[in-house]
């Protein structure tokens, strides 16, 4: 069955700390794996985009990391700010976009 | 380069009403694809339009149907409302791998 679980489900960290969140997929036969950032009540903004043969990509403050042969990947927040506080989804394809699976995303809240 | 739209950006309606949403794509993106996201939760695919017919859609009733116009706007039309139905409706539109999301369609049904 396929499958995209992310961890965790909500984190609250302090202003200017690093965190770092967690994603694991079974879908196959893989294509592409995104990491999108949704503030509340809006639709999701792209930040990463990777595919079968990269395992690290950077967007600013954000690195996304991806590990095939495990079906894992991570989003590092470097330098937490307030406007970093939102949903952020992890979305992985398969050869074609018909079967493409959403998480549920992991909700961060950054604090003061 | 315009983002994709979304149109309008609240919907308010009744219980039995039907509501119709409306997306234009990113100028020269074929595909759209329609998602609900409930309060708190995920988004779940809806549909899919790519070259004005539909590719496919996702596990829900067929009171949620739509349409893509030669242009590639798309409209996304929910009859019988229902109060589940309340959720934000977000179009993307997609170029090779990658989707671009629209701000999305607040819809409340009362």
């Amino acid at each position: 069955k396929n499958q995209v679980e992310q961890s965790p489900q909500s984190l609250i960290i302090l202003e200017g700390k690093n965190c770092t969140l967690q994603c694991n997929y079974t879908v196959s036969p893989f294509s592409n794996l995104r990491w999108y950032k949704q503030d509340t009540g809006r639709g999701p903004v792209s930040l990463t985009i990777m595919t079968f043969s990269e395992n690290t990509k950077s967007n600013g403050r954000y690195t996304a990391t991806l590990d095939a042969d495990t079906k894992q990947s991570s989003l590092h927040i470097t330098a937490s700010q307030l406007s970093d506080s939102a949903s952020y989804i992890c979305v992985v394809s398969a050869t074609t976009l018909v079967k493409t699976i959403f998480g549920a995303g992991t909700r961060l809240f950054v604090k003061a | 380069e315009a983002g994709v739209t979304q149109s309008p950006t609240h919907l308010i309606k009744t219980r039995g009403q039907q509501a119709t949403l409306r997306c234009s794509p990113i100028s020269g993106h074929t595909s759209v694809y329609w998602y609900q996201q409930a309060l708190g939760l995920g988004l779940q695919f809806l549909l899919w339009y790519d070259e004005g017919e539909e590719r496919n859609r996702g596990n829900f009733p067929p009171r949620f149907s739509g349409r893509q116009f030669p242009n590639y706007s798309s409209e996304l039309n929910v009859n019988a409302l229902e109060l589940e139905d309340s959720a934000l409706y977000l179009c993307a539109s997609s170029h090779y791998n990658e989707q671009f999301f629209g701000p999305g369609t607040r819809l409340t049904v009362l």
